[in-house]
């Protein structure tokens, strides 16, 4: 079975600070997400990566950037948070098709 | 509108029902069409995985697609309490396309 592993289940943190979210997979697959779900919006999609230190942008990377430095990691920053980038963030990975996500994180911002 | 539209319910239905969960889609490209289940509080798991239009089946759960309606259901027998989550549908246009389209989810609960 794939496994994504999301370093925090929950993170509380304030406005401003740089916000780092950890994603890894254990299967070896090239490509991986970060994706954020809001109540009523659904999933939308923030980067994705096809390759080590590879990344193209998603519908919604204002106010982010990735980080893929080794094939199994890849990490999402919060340059400097704000209250409106409290969501959930979840991160996926693939090799073609379907994607396999982790259970995510629930970022909130005070 | 929407590229893929799902009602978000909520819908209730008793334990041992049929339950049927459906989405509809714009992009007549799509060729590739996933369902997820999404328990409170965790990720999206998958569920059925197809290619094209016809039917699959796995244990309790059927997928259907029609292409020329632009329609896929999700239909789930002998529904269970462990069945109370909420569905995802998505779907993209070819196997190495990352730009995976989501619906907004269906939340079920099956009652005893």
């Amino acid at each position: 079975d794939v496994k994504v592993t999301q370093s925090s289940r929950y993170l509380v943190k304030r406005t401003g600070e740089k916000v780092f979210l950890e994603c890894v997979q254990d299967m070896d697959h090239e490509n991986m997400f970060w994706y954020r779900q809001d109540p009523g919006l659904g999933l939308r999609l923030i980067y994705f990566s096809y390759d080590v230190k590879m990344k193209e942008k998603g519908d919604i990377p204002e106010g982010y950037s990735v980080s893929r430095e080794k094939k199994e990691r890849f990490s999402l920053i919060l340059e400097s948070a704000s209250t409106n980038q409290t969501s959930m963030y979840l991160c996926a990975s693939s090799y073609g098709q379907p994607q396999h996500f982790g259970d995510g994180t629930r970022l909130s911002i005070l | 509108q929407k590229e893929v539209e799902q009602d978000p319910g909520p819908l209730s239905v008793p334990e041992g029902a049929i339950v049927s969960l459906n989405c509809t889609y714009s992009n007549s490209a799509f060729q590739y069409f996933m369902w997820y289940r999404q328990y409170s509080r965790k990720g999206p798991e998958l569920l059925m995985y197809t290619y094209s239009s016809g039917n699959k089946e796995d244990g309790r759960f059927t997928a259907q697609v029609d292409k020329s309606s632009k329609y896929i259901s999700l239909f789930i027998r002998d529904s269970q309490p462990s069945d109370s989550a909420t569905y995802l549908c998505a779907m993209t246009t070819s196997y190495n396309n990352n730009d995976m389209r989501f619906g907004a989810g269906t939340r079920l609960t099956v009652k005893p």
